[in-house]
């Protein structure tokens, strides 16, 4: 068992909704990733928080707004989206800090499976 | 910059034989590499990984991987392949003991295993 929660699994939206991705870690990582995965492809990183703070954003629309209400909980807002937005999106986290602890791998959720009409 | 190149998009097996996906990586730095596998609509699932040390490395459901420095690369094998192996898989590189850990993919192996 996934110890990164998402959900829904499953979420259907039109182009006028506002919608939200939930994801959820309790391993007291402070690192938490939004990955945007469509069919066939790798996961493409969207955004990383680091101890709540946003601190990469790889050039995501702004129709897409990332949330990290605390250590444990990250948000994907979702509005106005597109048809070619429909994808399944990956939750990650992982350690934080250099040390021997730390081996730089990345604990994903089961993903929520979007599709935008 | 680091970068993971997958050789072989599709690879197919027939049950029992040898699995063998490719993996070569570019780093300027000592890299950690992982290999993760994806089952059809679920997420990524860590295999195994090399940080340091052995260069051997043993993963779940009887994968290992080799760490070659002098080949840059980190090929994952299974002996024999079982039915439930039929995934994706991808290989992925993240710089050494990095404060994040922001993985580099490769474009990924879908793997078949025939009866």
């Amino acid at each position: 068992d996934t110890e990164v929660t998402q959900t829904p699994k499953h979420l259907v939206m039109g182009m006028t909704n506002k919608k939200s991705l939930k994801c959820e870690q309790h391993m007291g990582h402070r690192a938490m990733y939004w990955y945007k995965q469509k069919a066939k492809k790798p996961p493409e990183l969207m955004f990383v928080y680091s101890y709540e703070k946003l601190s990469i954003n790889e050039s995501v629309p702004s129709r897409f707004s990332p949330e990290c209400p605390n250590s444990s909980l990250l948000n994907l807002h979702l509005h106005a989206l597109q048809p070619e937005d429909s994808a399944l999106y990956l939750c990650a986290s992982s350690q934080v800090g250099r040390g021997e602890w730390n081996t730089g791998e990345l604990f994903f959720g089961e993903g929520s499976r979007l599709t935008v009409l | 910059a680091q970068s993971v190149t997958q050789l072989g998009s599709h690879v197919s097996v027939s049950e029992g034989a040898l699995v063998l996906l490719r993996c070569n990586y570019s780093s300027s730095v000592p890299p950690y590499l992982f290999w993760y596998v994806q089952y059809p609509n679920q997420g990524l699932q860590l295999l195994l990984k090399y940080t340091t040390g052995a260069t051997l490395v043993k993963g779940i459901n009887g994968f290992e991987a080799e760490f070659k420095k002098s080949e840059t690369s980190f090929h994952l094998t299974k002996p024999s392949a079982h039915m439930s192996d039929a995934a994706e898989y991808f290989c992925a590189v993240s710089d050494v003991g990095g404060s994040q850990g922001n993985l580099i993919f490769g474009k990924g192996t879908k793997l078949s295993v025939k009866p």
